[in-house]
């Protein structure tokens, strides 16, 4: 079964430290999208791809944070510098071209120190 | 951002119990999206709901699109361990858009 990749899973960093993260979608989903999930809530999305473009990054700390998917398959997702507040699940899904059913990776748990 | 409202917050069972919960919102949404999340990983999709009034089941697991297309339900009947975990329902507002809103989350656990 297809699945969406994700990696590093952990990442322990120190403030001020560059950390970047890599996803992986399902082959043929045209739609990637970047969240960040807090203990105890729901995923909030930072940005969502359609092939190579960005469709909304609205939510994205664009002073710190960027994300790419130049050739429209795999993206990186990076933070420079991290804050301490940045701690938390950072998790990528995919879904095919014009439907809004998302599959998610295992996620990334990001710690700031 | 906007999350949609889901109820109840927590639920504590016991196994063979059946659970339901649900999802609200004043909005109208197109797609209603339950998902599953354990500790440590991420969401996995349970049942994907298209229309209005659509019930759809999934084993143990029934979920139906509200007829107002405001709200959503999810069943599953006779738990068992490993369906502890938290909940979360997800709507996609307008069609053309895939973006979704995501609810605030439902915790189950099972009480030995």
């Amino acid at each position: 079964e297809a699945e969406v990749a994700q990696s590093p899973r952990y990442k322990i960093t120190e403030k001020s430290q560059a950390v970047a993260f890599w996803c992986d979608p399902i082959s043929g989903h045209a739609t990637l999208y970047w969240y960040r999930q807090i203990l105890g809530q729901g995923p909030e999305l930072l940005v969502q791809f359609q092939d190579e473009s960005v469709v909304d990054d609205s939510q994205l700390p664009k002073d710190r944070f960027s994300a790419e998917r130049l050739k429209g398959v795999d993206s990186t997702l990076k933070i420079q510098p991290a804050e301490l507040g940045d701690s938390a699940m950072y998790l990528c899904a995919s879904s095919p071209r014009g439907l809004a059913t998302q599959y998610f990776g295992p996620g990334t748990r990001l710690t700031v120190l | 951002g906007q999350q949609l409202n889901q109820s109840p917050q927590s639920m504590f069972i016991q196994e063979g119990e059946d659970v339901s919960m649900n999802c609200t919102s004043s909005s109208i949404f197109n797609t209603w999206l339950w998902y599953k999340q354990d500790p440590g990983e991420g969401p996995v999709l349970l049942i994907a709901l298209y229309k209005a009034g659509e019930l759809t089941s999934n084993g143990r697991l029934t979920a139906q699109f509200g007829i107002t297309r405001k709200d959503s339900f999810l069943n599953i009947s006779a738990s068992i361990p490993s369906d502890v975990g938290i909940y979360f329902c997800a709507g996609q507002l307008r069609f053309g858009n895939e973006k979704l809103t995501f609810g605030t989350g439902t915790r189950l656990t099972i009480i030995p």
